[in-house]
């Protein structure tokens, strides 16, 4: 069965510091990741996504995240974080193939302290 | 503005009585999917459709009927709404081909069953 765990609800990290948010994924083929953001009221904007190739991706607003296959994890990083990055992150995995449909992670509240 | 609008965007309900939330897609999207969103849940699937005149249920369909009577429109029913179905309700859309980072989120409908 699919799955995806985000281990962390609420994170607060001080303006300026780096992040780390942790996913970690079960799924019975190969796995397509995902990580959007949603600010307070909105939907949900894609940060980026893996398919396959280098394992390291690069989003937007600054954002990388690894693949780690033998590790089942997708871990979202940002060297610095801006106030304006307070926001919850999800991590999705879906398939290639069939309805697509996506499998969401329950989601990491971000704080910024300044 | 291309992309996914959904009505309403918010509403409160009398337990009991029904509603339909409507999502339109101007992007000629095959695949269209309705989520709700909980808070620490995440998001979860209530129905998909691949395509005009075709639905099929996802993780958490009970309580819920859809309907894609034309491509671009996907309808959410509540025949009796529950306490249980006050929640943030997302649609998406999808064209096939694009694998699943073509998903396009609307804003949401906040629903309130008292």
């Amino acid at each position: 069965a699919q799955s995806v765990t985000q281990p962390d609800i609420h994170i607060t990290v001080s303006e300026g510091a780096s992040l780390e948010l942790r996913c970690n994924y079960s799924y019975g083929a190969t796995p397509y990741l995902f990580w959007y953001v949603q600010s307070p009221g909105q939907g949900l904007q894609l940060l980026l996504k893996y398919f396959s190739g280098d394992t390291l991706v690069q989003g937007i607003k600054g954002f990388e995240a690894e693949f780690k296959r033998s590790q089942s994890s997708f871990n979202l990083r940002k060297p610095s974080v801006h106030w304006s990055d307070a926001a919850e992150y999800f991590c999705a995995v879906g398939a290639a193939t069939g309805a697509n449909n996506l499998f969401f992670g329950t989601g990491t509240r971000l704080t910024v302290i300044p | 503005n291309a992309g996914v609008t959904q009505t309403p965007k918010f509403r409160v309900l009398k337990t009991g009585q029904s509603m339909t939330l409507l999502c339109a897609q101007d992007m000629n999207h095959e695949y269209m999917y309705w989520y709700r969103q909980d808070p620490g849940m995440g998001l979860r699937l209530i129905h998909y459709s691949v395509g005009e005149g075709t639905t099929a249920k996802g993780e958490v369909p009970d309580g819920y009927n859809v309907s894609r009577l034309k491509k671009q429109n996907f309808l959410l029913g509540l025949e009796s709404a529950a306490p249980s179905q006050t929640s943030v309700y997302f649609c998406a859309s999808m064209r096939p081909g694009q694998g699943v980072y073509g998903y396009t989120f609307g804003s949401g409908t906040r629903l309130t069953v008292v």
